[in-house]
């Protein structure tokens, strides 16, 4: 399986905006990348995709590299509703790979 | 309606009880997942049902019975569990195995 690598956490400032890398370095050219969060005591949601170009929606903008092994998800400005454990994932445009979580990026933010 | 129900929410039991899970969507998906989630960990993958059959199953010790009795339910039975099982249990659905993951609140679930 692909895999992914994101630092175990990162912080923010309430307001501000946050990148939040992943490497994907073995991705293969029918990955998708996704991004979920998991907000405290919450299920995990959904939060955007791409394949390789950039992409913009209401939660956040995802910039895939142009060799597409890294990403970046990026919050524009950071609440502290936005605390939550981000999991970078790939998964085959074929559905074949079901959605198997990492260990993601714990992010705080700061009031 | 776009969520993914689940009940209870709380579970507490005896390491002889029978006990079941219970999960509901009404978005009309064709996938069902069930997740366990340690403290601290990441959800770890169990079941997979696609069009209410197994399609993976991630070698799960047979305490554990998933069921899919139509499109809209997916039931977990609990039977003979370990200390070491309790978890939080996380139930999602997609439309399909490639469109995005809902999930649910989940049951946390203590064996004692």
């Amino acid at each position: 399986d692909a895999k992914t690598t994101q630092p175990n956490s990162m912080e923010s400032n309430e307001e501000e905006p946050v990148h939040l890398p992943c490497n994907h370095s073995t991705i293969s050219g029918t990955d998708y990348i996704h991004w979920y969060r998991q907000l405290p005591s919450q299920g995990p949601e959904y939060v955007i995709h791409g394949l390789t170009s950039n992409v913009n929606n209401r939660m956040a903008s995802l910039a895939i590299a142009e060799d597409r092994k890294s990403s970046t998800l990026i919050l524009h400005r950071a609440t502290l509703r936005d605390a939550a454990v981000y999991y970078c994932i790939l998964r085959d445009i074929s559905g074949n790979t079901p959605l198997v979580f990492g260990k993601g990026t714990r992010l705080s933010v700061i009031a | 309606d776009t969520e993914v129900t689940q009940t209870p929410k709380h579970l507490v039991m005896g390491m002889t009880n029978k006990k079941s899970l219970k999960c509901e969507q009404h978005m009309g998906h064709r996938a069902m997942y069930w997740y366990k989630q340690k403290a601290k960990k990441p959800p770890e993958l169990m079941f997979v049902y696609s069009y209410e059959k197994l399609s993976i199953n991630e070698s799960v010790p047979s305490r554990f019975s998933p069921e899919c009795p139509n499109s809209s339910l997916l039931n977990l039975h609990l039977h003979a569990l370990q200390p070491e099982d309790s978890a939080l249990y996380l139930c999602a659905s997609s439309q399909s195995k490639v469109m995005d993951v809902y999930f649910g609140p989940g049951t946390r679930l203590t064996v004692l």
